[in-house]
């Protein structure tokens, strides 16, 4: 089965803080990984894609196919960085279906 | 830089009554998806479309729903007979290519009474 799990509902975090945001997946096959960001009011959008490698806003990701893990990593939390985040596989039959986790809300205070 | 777009933002309906929610894609997309959040759930994928038929769709997507491109912008889907359980917020989305970054609307909210 085709799934993505992200445990954390919530995490807090003060500004400057690290953060790691998890996310596990069960897929046979090579997967393609993404994180979608939500910030408040706004649509979803792309934040990055495994495939790229590309660091994003100080955001990172690596794919570890033998922890089936793409956790999502920041060194130090800016406040901006409050959003919902959500891990994605690209699966389905023809490869068009993104399969999300439920999302973590991410909360940086000062 | 190009949105895509989304009406109505809330839809309010009856059970049994049909609704049909409105995209438009970004113009030189070529692929176009539906997809549902149930509040406080994760978003589902429902349907992609390529070349005006259906790409691949999920078991959600059963014989109620519907899309179609009726003209060179629009993509819409239509959910026949509504029920309570489809009350959810209904995001289009459209990439470039099959596997491009897919690009979403803002989504419509779907209440269903």
């Amino acid at each position: 089965a085709q799934r993505v799990t992200q445990p954390e509902k919530l995490l807090s975090v003060f500004k400057g803080a690290p953060v790691e945001l998890k996310c596990n997946y069960s897929y046979s096959g090579s997967p393609e990984l993404f994180w979608y960001v939500q910030y408040s009011r706004q649509r979803l959008q792309l934040l990055l894609r495994h495939i790229s490698r590309e660091s994003i806003k100080g955001f990172t990701a690596d794919l570890n196919k033998g922890e089936t893990s793409f956790h999502l990593k920041k060194p130090f939390a800016q406040e901006e960085d409050s959003a919902m985040y959500y891990c994605a596989l690209s699966g389905g039959q023809a490869g068009t279906a993104l399969i999300f986790g439920k999302g973590t809300t991410l909360s940086v205070s000062s | 830089e190009p949105e895509v777009t989304q009406t109505p933002s809330h839809q309010v309906t009856q059970m049994g009554q049909e609704v049909i929610l409105r995209c438009v894609p970004i113009s030189n997309h070529l692929y176009f998806y539906w997809y549902r959040q149930i509040l406080g759930q994760k978003v589902e994928f429902l349907v992609s479309f390529y070349n005006n038929e259906i790409s691949e769709k999920s078991e959600i997507f059963d014989d109620q729903f519907s899309v179609e491109r009726p003209d060179g912008s629009n993509f819409t889907l239509k959910i026949r007979s509504t029920k309570l359980e489809d009350s959810a917020m209904y995001f289009c989305a459209s990439s470039e290519d099959r596997y491009y970054e897919q690009y979403f609307g803002p989504g419509t909210r779907l209440t269903v009474t």
